[in-house]
């Protein structure tokens, strides 16, 4: 069974540019999150989607954005990077929120 | 608010036993789970705890204790590739969707 894929697993952009990370959940898993992971903050939830709607949001600013498609498959955005922005995104896919969370590799943000 | 504490490092030596700590505040509770990272790695399952008690996953070995708040991950037997970062984590009472996370322990084996 193929795991959680992330692509890109490394990007570099400037300030000011907008992103698109992709995430392809486990197979049969319909429930997605993704997490931000940086050395000062640690693993941070941005939100979470389950059959195409947003469950949950953390606190990140609106330059934020996801979005699921209806093959689970998910996107998220951030416009307008800052140099804070950096960090590793990681995605991670269960098949609903009471079972374990399983996450990608990730993708190696870096704003410069 | 939820909040989790935990030793930033721990060194052991191979073969030996050690011991993680986790102590959380939170406004609901749901579950207790340890994942284990690699530098470069993605995030992996290794137990969750919902009731007090010991659960055993091999070499790995987790409690909880919800009248402490308070749990621990024990690793047994260690092995140089049990050099990593693990953490602790548990779920919004709410939504059970979103995990909130320790700041992580990095556990170096040494011969």
């Amino acid at each position: 069974k193929a795991g959680v894929t992330q692509t890109p697993r490394y990007l570099i952009k400037t300030r000011g540019q907008q992103v698109t990370l992709s995430c392809s959940p486990i197979s049969g898993h319909r429930s997605v999150s993704w997490y931000q992971q940086t050395p000062g903050q640690g693993l941070q939830f941005l939100f979470e989607y389950f059959s195409e709607t947003q469950r949950n949001k953390g606190n990140f600013p609106g330059r934020f954005s996801g979005r699921q498609f209806s093959n689970s498959r998910s996107e998220m955005n951030v416009s307008t990077l800052e140099l804070g922005d950096s960090a590793l995104y990681l995605c991670a896919s269960r098949t609903d929120i009471y079972t374990e969370a399983f996450f990608g590799q990730g993708t190696r943000l870096t704003v410069v | 608010g939820q909040s989790l504490e935990q030793p930033s490092e721990v060194t052991a030596v191979e073969g030996a036993i050690v011991q993680i700590n986790c102590t959380y505040q939170t406004s609901g509770f749901y579950g207790l789970s340890w994942y284990q990272q690699h530098d470069g790695g993605a995030p992996t399952f290794l137990s969750y705890n919902a009731l007090d008690g010991l659960e055993e996953t091999g070499r790995f070995s987790s409690f909880l204790s919800r009248s402490d708040s308070y749990g621990y991950l024990l690793l047994q037997e260690l092995q140089m590739k049990d050099s990593a970062s693990y953490f602790c984590a548990v779920r919004d009472p709410g939504t059970a969707s979103k995990l909130t996370f320790g700041t992580g322990t990095r556990l170096q084996v040494t011969l």
